[in-house]
């Protein structure tokens, strides 16, 4: 069964450093979504990508996070200049267009980033 | 702005008895609605959605949710609780697009 994968599981890093979180969505999906999850906290919606551009974001995404589609398979999630409250799990998910192609249907996730800011 | 609210963040129950995980949501239009489950250390997973043709939706694992416009609810059950069933679990609302979730609800299982 197709799945989307997410590298690294893990990543360490230093306040002030960027870090780029990886995702293969699902093979013949349109839409990308990122998402977070503050430890015992709600998930949130950062942003979602559809033909090549940012269809929607939340304030959460403001000029520190850029997203990419730098080839056929890969979305990342970039964090410019890490703060201590990017802490979070960072999900990515995907999602086909509708049968009656009028917008995205059941977005799929994967198993998540652990970034922890230090 | 739609939201969702899921009453309890931990709920406990015996193996072979009836799980009952609440949801209730907000929204101007009619929703598209979803239950997600993470176990631990993975990802969310689907495991129903409710997208305004049956009120009563099947999902995996034998959970099932009903979907009641007048109470604003759509509250996820099972008849009998397995162990395996232990997880969190999450409600959503589709807005625009993108997803609105729940607080999430544990759900621990005691042999």
């Amino acid at each position: 069964e197709p799945e989307v994968t997410q590298t690294p599981s893990h990543q360490v890093t230093q306040m002030g450093q960027e870090v780029i979180l990886r995702c293969v969505p699902i093979s013949n999906h349109l839409y990308f979504y990122w998402y977070r999850q503050i430890l015992g906290q709600k998930v949130e919606f950062l942003v979602s990508f559809y033909n090549n551009e940012i269809s929607e974001k939340s304030e959460i995404f403001d000029d520190q996070f850029s997203v990419e589609r730098p080839d056929g398979s890969n979305f990342t999630l970039k964090i410019r200049s890490t703060k201590l409250e990017d802490s979070a799990m960072y999900f990515c998910a995907s999602s086909d267009a509708t049968l009656a192609g009028a917008g995205p249907d059941t977005q799929y996730f994967g198993p998540g980033t652990r970034l922890t800011v230090l | 702005a739609q939201s969702v609210t899921q009453l309890g963040s931990h709920v406990s129950v015996s193996e072979g008895a009836l799980v009952l995980l609440r949801c209730n949501y907000s929204s101007s239009v009619p929703p598209y609605l979803f239950w997600y489950v993470q176990y631990p250390n993975q990802g969310l997973q689907l495991l129903l959605k409710y997208t305004s043709a049956a009120t009563l939706v099947k999902g995996i694992n034998g959970f099932e949710a009903e979907f009641k416009k007048s109470e604003t609810s759509f509250h996820l059950t099972k008849p009998s609780a397995h162990m395996s069933d232990a997880a969190e679990y999450f409600c959503a609302v589709s807005e625009g697009g993108k997803l609105i979730f729940g607080q999430g609800t544990e759900l621990s299982v005691k042999p």
